[in-house]
């Protein structure tokens, strides 16, 4: 079945700077990769995805870049804000199955 | 709409007690699934189904079962409560995107958080 693994784990940015996560994923024909935000106490949501079809996709302050011949994608927030600060989650589709494999999140705390 | 919905909110258990977490959506999404979140380990699928009628296994389905009599609904049924199963329960509900047989946007209720005791 399809591994994804995402790093780092948490990370602490200032106010204002930039904060870029990254995931790898083991299924080669995997052409689906979306990113959630999850808020203290609540469900995890969609924030951005990406098709294997593109490299790149900007949504204002966060963008997400794939690379399928490395197998990774990368999550960039940029001019970070404190309302920014919750766990993000990165996923693919495992093989066979209508739902998501999901990385182990990143707490992000942005520091005002 | 209200999106996906979840009941209850928290749940305390003895082990070896039964009980069945509910989830309703009312977008007409045709898949539904069940995860797990325990810390430092992301989300596990549990169970999934792709339409009324027909439901399969995900990766940690041991403990748990799954019906899905309509379109809207998708209980899950904890056959014996452990306290391995203390854990945060997400329900949610997908649909096919264009442009892939594997592109299943998903949306999330706002979960059970249950202790077994």
């Amino acid at each position: 079945g399809e591994n994804v693994e995402q790093h780092p784990s948490t990370l602490s940015v200032q106010e204002g700077d930039s904060a870029v996560i990254k995931c790898t994923y083991s299924d080669s024909a995997s052409n689906y990769f979306p990113w959630y935000k999850q808020e203290l106490g609540k469900g995890p949501q969609l924030i951005i995805d990406i098709r294997s079809n593109v490299g790149e996709k900007k949504d204002q302050r966060i963008a997400v870049t794939l690379n399928k011949t490395a197998k990774h994608f990368s999550l960039h927030i940029t001019e970070t804000q404190p309302e920014d600060s919750a766990v993000y989650f990165c996923a693919a589709p495992p093989p066979g199955r209508r739902a998501l494999t999901f990385g182990s999140g990143t707490r992000l705390q942005v520091q005002p | 709409n209200a999106g996906v919905t979840q009941t209850p909110k928290f749940q305390v258990l003895k082990t070896g007690q039964s009980m069945t977490l509910q989830c309703a959506q009312d977008m007409n999404h045709e898949y539904m699934s069940w995860y797990r979140q325990d810390p430092g380990m992301g989300l596990r699928l549990i169970h999934y189904s792709v339409g009324a009628g027909i439901t399969d296994q995900g990766e940690v389905p041991n403990g748990y079962n799954v019906s899905r009599s309509t379109t809207e609904d998708f209980p899950l049924r904890l056959l014996s409560a452990a306290p391995s199963q203390t854990s945060v329960y997400f329900c949610a509900s997908s649909y096919r995107l264009a442009g892939g047989p594997s592109s299943y946007e998903q949306y999330f209720g706002p979960g059970t958080r249950l202790t077994v005791t």
